[in-house]
């Protein structure tokens, strides 16, 4: 049962154009999202979260939206640079209930941004 | 920034011996680690919850038996995997989480990639 979702398994932009990575997730107890970045023989590394009580966060060029109603998130990336092309994965958490740090991965997005 | 150090970063093995990877956050203490496993271009899966100073939590579906953790500080967590075979072969990944981090931010080791011929 895969409770978070990444349906497309990779993307390619040009660089200085938008990146926009998509997340769907199933179990409504999730409250806390978060997308991570892995190079290859690398760890993933933190990026952006968002708190089910929001629906944007921005951080500099890396924004995540949520749409609680659709079970649905993203990520947007703008400008995109190539140094940006890597495996971005979403995760989920349900605070509530006492999960503390247990984080529900999705598969995964290629991205990659050419010059 | 809060640092999760793992080693070995590669290892190779023959089947059926046992093989101990360790994680360690380098500058902040954590009670709770957690360790993924990933396979070729697939999520990471979360396989145990490593607590301080008790028995690890498995996810089901994850041999405890094969997947020996533990917990011995508040800085190190080891995984041994016992008696492995090529399937065992993956990518194992640690992580924690600092406490002043803010909820449910995990730092991740950079991972051990297992290969058992």
């Amino acid at each position: 049962d895969q409770q978070v979702k990444q349906n497309s398994p990779s993307l390619s932009v040009q660089e200085g154009r938008i990146s926009i990575l998509n997340c769907d997730y199933t179990n409504s107890m999730f409250d806390y999202f978060l997308w991570y970045k892995k190079y290859p023989a690398e760890g993933p590394t933190f990026l952006i979260s968002i708190s089910s009580i929001k629906d944007k966060n921005e951080d500099g060029r890396f924004t995540v939206f949520l749409n609680k109603s659709a079970k649905h998130l993203s990520l947007h990336i703008v400008p995109s640079q190539p140094g940006d092309s890597a495996v971005y994965f979403c995760a989920a958490s349900a605070r509530r209930g006492g999960n503390t740090g247990k984080l529900i991965f999705g598969q995964g997005t290629t991205l990659q941004v050419k010059p | 920034g809060a640092v999760v150090s793992q080693h070995p970063s590669r290892v190779i093995c023959k089947s059926g011996t046992s093989v101990k990877i360790e994680c360690r956050s380098l500058d902040f203490q954590a009670t709770t680690m957690f360790w993924y496993r990933q396979f070729p271009k697939q999520s990471l899966m979360l396989m145990a919850t490593s607590n301080e100073g008790s028995k690890a939590t498995y996810e089901q579906g994850v041999e405890k038996d094969k997947f020996l953790i533990n917990h011995a500080s508040l800085t190190l967590s080891t995984l041994t995997v016992t008696s492995a075979h090529p399937e065992d072969s993956s990518f194992y990944i640690c992580s924690a989480r600092e406490a002043s981090s803010g909820a449910n931010v995990l730092t991740f080791g950079a991972g051990s990639r297992l290969t058992v011929l």
